[in-house]
């Protein structure tokens, strides 16, 4: 069975331009969340989709980031424009629901490093 | 405060010694705790998650929680080069799905 997949693995933009990523989840897996770990810090979620819709998404920064997962796939996270503090490793996650689980397992995926310079 | 934290700093062990890695966290109401290891570069990757006061225990990894007074503990026995890597604490808090992540504890295990 395929892991969580991301791509890309790296991403070196300007400040000001604009980065897409991409998540593949562990099909099957109707759960789906990122994070990102910036430099020195700890690893930090940023928003929860069930299938296709938000559940969560306390954790987004700003309005510069938009998250999209239509038909409950794969998802993207855009930034745009991208700022120094984006700089970082975006994680994806995803997990099954567990049917009278308080929670359950998120596998992760390898993480895209963004720079922005 | 933090709601996850760790000791900072890199854990030295000679191989076949324990690692003993701790992890605090700060809602009393959270419901699960997980381990998860992490290689340079590479997707953390869960060894061990636990969701009763007491020990569990898998091959040579075992996972201690006491919600008493809010920490769960990770023990590697007979460490091996292999274990050299970044170990992170995470955990659930009740009533929603995400993760919080203390900082991450390195582990290197010296031949």
């Amino acid at each position: 069975e395929a892991g969580v997949t991301q791509f890309p693995s790296h991403s070196v933009i300007e400040k000001g331009q604009t980065v897409t990523l991409r998540c593949d989840p562990i099909s099957g897996h109707d759960n789906l969340y990122w994070y990102r770990r910036v430099m020195g810090k700890e690893i930090k979620f940023l928003l929860h989709f069930v299938k296709e819709s938000k559940q969560d998404e306390s954790g987004m920064p700003n309005n510069r980031f938009l998250a999209e997962r239509t038909g409950g796939t794969y998802s993207t996270l855009k930034v745009q424009p991208a700022e120094l503090e984006d700089s970082g490793v975006y994680f994806c996650a995803s997990s099954q629901v567990m049917s009278g689980a308080s929670t359950d397992t998120q596998y992760f995926g390898p993480g895209t490093r963004l720079t922005v310079l | 405060q933090k709601e996850v934290e760790q000791n900072s700093g890199p854990l030295s062990v000679p191989e076949g010694a324990i690692a003993s890695l701790n992890c605090t966290y700060s809602d009393r109401g959270s419901q699960s705790f997980f381990w998860y290891r992490q290689y340079s570069g590479k997707s953390p990757e869960l060894i061990m998650s636990i969701y009763s006061n007491g020990d569990k225990e898998d091959g040579r990894f075992t996972a201690q929680l006491n919600k008493a007074s809010q920490y769960v503990s990770l023990l590697i026995r007979d460490s091996q080069p292999s274990d050299s890597a970044t170990y992170l604490c995470a955990v659930n808090f009740y009533g929603n799905n995400r993760l919080a992540f203390g900082k991450g504890n390195q582990v290197v295990v010296i031949p």
